[in-house]
């Protein structure tokens, strides 16, 4: 019973493709994210919904597309891709984001993009 | 926005030595969180401070927020080989809906 899945685990493709990657909480959490990590590690957000409602849109490139069909799903769409965009890309999810303190977020195994 | 700065950035330790990691704002910050990555996984939260001078412990590991609540440590005693991987502090700043995460201390242990 993964609690945040996301697929696919691996993604490889060429430069120039549109690719997406899917998420899915089964937390009942009313938020969800997006983060990427690149290859130092350094885990930066990308987006945030709220009950289906974008929250967070950081300086992103417009080529990424989050879409949220329902508050248990998150999927990221990525546009003509990019060797810049080879990262992880995690998906994490958080119990209510006007909780005071924040809670804590639960991250997906995450999504190894590799753009050849 | 809110940044937080996280040293070291590398720790190798024997088996058996304390480990600590730090975390600094310039800026009151309104909790901390803590978060651990194992290689090749994902970050799984630790903890939480939210008070100033609030220390926690979850076996050997102790968390400390500051009294001016703009530093945090995480310390861990007698280190073993599990306790591999990336260490990371996460920020919000009062309304804001953001978490920002430190650049994280890579530990590696020698067995």
């Amino acid at each position: 019973d993964t609690a945040v899945s996301q697929t696919p685990k691996y993604l490889v493709t060429q430069m120039g493709n549109d690719k997406s990657i899917k998420c899915e909480q089964n937390l009942g959490h009313d938020t969800m994210y997006w983060y990427k990590q690149d290859s130092k590690k350094f885990l930066k957000i990308m987006f945030s919904y709220n009950n289906k409602e974008l929250i967070i849109n950081e300086t992103v490139p417009n080529r990424f597309s989050p879409k949220s069909p329902d508050k248990a799903h998150l999927n990221l769409h990525i546009n003509s891709l990019e060797l810049g965009d080879s990262a992880v890309y995690f998906c994490a999810s958080s119990q209510d984001l006007s909780a005071v303190p924040r809670g804590e977020q639960y991250f997906g195994p995450g999504t190894r993009l590799t753009v050849t | 926005g809110q940044q937080v700065m996280q040293i070291p950035q590398y720790q190798h330790v024997q088996e058996g030595e304390d480990f600590t990691t730090y975390c600094n704002s310039s800026t009151t910050l309104s909790n901390i969180q803590w978060y651990k990555q194992r290689p090749g996984g994902h970050p799984v939260f630790l903890i939480q401070l939210v008070k100033s001078g609030e220390v926690k412990k979850q076996k050997r590991l102790t968390f400390q927020f500051g009294e001016a609540k703009k530093n945090s440590s995480l310390h861990i005693t007698a280190t073993q080989t599990t306790d591999v991987g990336t260490y990371f502090c996460a920020v919000t700043q009062g309304g804001s809906e953001k978490l920002v995460f430190g650049k994280g201390t890579k530990l590696t242990v020698n067995p």
